[in-house]
């Protein structure tokens, strides 16, 4: 069974950074990309990154470029979002997607991420 | 950058058929999927490649896609149907994932 479960959300200071990680077990984790999406609080679903298998291919959303970094370790079958300079407007969770080509076939839980002062 | 659009609401009464559209530019020259969302959970992934089914979705959800809209057929609908769905394509400029406004069905 595919299983995704993000941590690392909590509150943060306008300014501040946190780290978001995603473990993922039930499938080959090193054969596939993997995204990071986001929901603000009464809000629609927004793509943030995008990795592929390798790390050889990454991309941003421009709401979150320059500020966010977004990495895998396939050893520990993990994802990691690094949020940095982080806005009020990043306030939303944080979900980690398992793509399939051009699908997001299995999400994770989410993790809350506020930021505020 | 691609735009998705979808109704923001549409209801229908229980047994009958829904339908929620999803316009967007050509959008027949693209694969679209379609995810529902309930109240607290995490979106799960319905249609996938205009209308195939995911294994565990039934037969009642089905898509298709054509010119500048793709649509999301749930027939004989049920109190459980009740959620938000969201289209999504992937596009080769930013942003590479593209998710529509969604659209709240609701069950009267």
């Amino acid at each position: 069974e595919v299983q995704l479960v993000e941590s690392g959300g909590g509150l943060v200071q306008p300014g501040g950074s946190l780290r978001l990680s995603c473990a993922a077990s039930g499938f080959t984790f090193s054969s596939y990309s993997m995204n990071w999406v986001r929901q603000a609080p009464g809000k629609g679903l927004e793509w943030v990154s995008y990795i592929s298998s390798s790390s050889s291919t990454i991309y941003y959303a421009d709401s979150v470029k320059g500020r966010f970094t977004i990495s895998r370790d396939n050893a520990k079958n993990s994802l990691y979002l690094q949020m940095n300079s982080l806005r009020a407007e990043d306030t939303a969770v944080y979900y980690c997607a398992k793509t399939t080509v051009t699908n997001l076939d299995y999400w994770g839980q989410g993790t809350l991420v506020t930021v505020s002062s | 950058s691609y735009v998705l659009t979808q109704p923001p609401s549409v209801s229908v009464a229980p047994g009958k058929t829904a339908r929620i559209t999803c316009g967007g530019n050509n959008i027949g020259s693209k694969s679209v999927h379609w995810y529902q969302q309930k109240p607290g959970q995490a979106p799960v992934l319905v249609i996938y490649y205009d209308s195939d089914r995911p294994s565990g979705i039934p037969e009642r959800f089905s898509g298709s896609n054509s010119g500048n809209t793709a649509t999301l057929t749930i027939s004989r609908v049920e109190a459980g149907d009740e959620a938000d769905y969201y289209c999504q394509v992937w596009d080769s400029s930013s942003p590479l994932v593209v998710f529509g406004g969604g659209t709240k069905l609701t069950v009267l």
